[in-house]
C-alpha cells in the first residue's frame, strides 16, 4: 500500500518570505500523480498544485512550485512571497495512475503566516 | 455553479443511532469519495465509488455504509457499529480516468461535522 508522510506538523513563515513544505511517499509504481491540497480555516479543501510522475518538469502555479524528486520519492511544496491568505493546513496526496484509484493523503502541515 | 453539496453542516447524534450524511454533485463526475478527518491524522478514506451501483471499501469502512443509486448522489450512513464517529466528514468527486489537467483532481464539499453526544 502506498503511504504519504509529512514530517512537519507545523511551520511558520514571515509574510513575503519563502517557505518549503516537505512530503515523502512510498510506492513501487512508476505511474502515479501527486497533489498538494490546501485547507483554510473554512475547511474547504482546494487543489494547490498537481504533478504527473511521468513528467520530469516540476509543476508551478503562480507563487506555488514543487520540487519533485522521483528517485528519492520526495515532493516538496515551495510557497514564494507568502501572503496572509496562505495560512492553512496543507496536505500532500498520492494517486496511482491508470483507471479509477483511491487518493491517499498525508497527515498535513499547518502553515502560519506571520505579518 | 457546479460543485458538491454536503448536508447537514453540523449533526448531533445520540449513541446507538444511525445517521446519514448527504453528498450531491452536479459536476457530472463519475467517481465519488468519502473521507474522515481527525486532528493529526489527515484524511482517511472510508468508501469510494467509480460508477453507479458500485462502490469499494476504503481504509476505515467498518461501521459505515454507502449507496450509489444515482451518479449525482453518494450518501454515507454512520451506523451504531462505528465506535468513535465524532469527526469531520468530507465528500469529494473526480472525473476519474484520463491524463488531462482536470483528471484525477478531487473536488471537495464543505464538509459535515458529526458529534456524538
Amino acid at each position: 500500500a502506498q503511504t504519504v508522510t509529512q514530517s512537519q506538523p507545523e511551520m511558520s513563515v514571515q509574510e513575503a518570505e519563502t517557505v518549503t513544505l516537505s512530503c515523502t511517499y512510498d510506492t513501487s509504481e512508476s505511474d502515479y500523480y501527486l497533489f498538494w491540497y490546501k485547507q483554510p480555516p473554512s475547511r474547504q479543501m482546494i487543489l494547490v498544485i498537481r504533478q504527473e510522475a511521468y513528467k520530469q518538469q516540476n509543476a508551478t502555479e503562480n507563487r506555488f512550485s514543487v520540487n519533485f524528486q522521483k528517485a528519492a520519492k520526495s515532493f516538496s511544496l515551495k510557497i514564494s512571497d507568502s501572503q496572509l491568505g496562505d495560512a492553512a493546513m496543507y496536505f500532500c496526496a498520492y494517486r496511482s495512475g491508470g483507471g479509477y484509484q483511491k487518493v491517499t493523503f498525508g497527515t498535513g502541515t499547518k502553515l502560519q503566516v506571520i505579518p | 455553479d457546479g460543485g458538491i453539496t454536503q448536508s447537514p453542516k453540523y449533526l448531533f447524534r445520540k449513541e446507538g443511532q444511525n445517521v446519514t450524511l448527504s453528498c450531491e454533485q452536479n459536476l457530472n463526475h463519475d467517481a465519488m469519495y468519502w473521507y474522515r478527518q481527525d486532528p493529526g491524522q489527515g484524511l482517511r478514506l472510508i468508501y469510494y465509488s467509480q460508477i453507479v451501483n458500485d462502490f469499494q471499501k476504503g481504509d476505515i469502512a467498518e461501521g459505515y455504509s454507502v449507496s450509489r443509486e444515482k451518479k449525482e448522489s453518494f450518501p454515507l450512513t454512520v451506523t451504531s457499529a462505528q465506535k468513535n464517529p465524532t469527526a469531520f466528514y468530507l465528500c469529494a468527486s473526480s472525473v476519474g480516468q484520463g491524463r488531462d489537467s482536470g483528471a484525477n483532481v478531487l473536488t471537495f464539499g464543505a464538509g459535515s461535522r458529526l458529534t456524538v453526544l
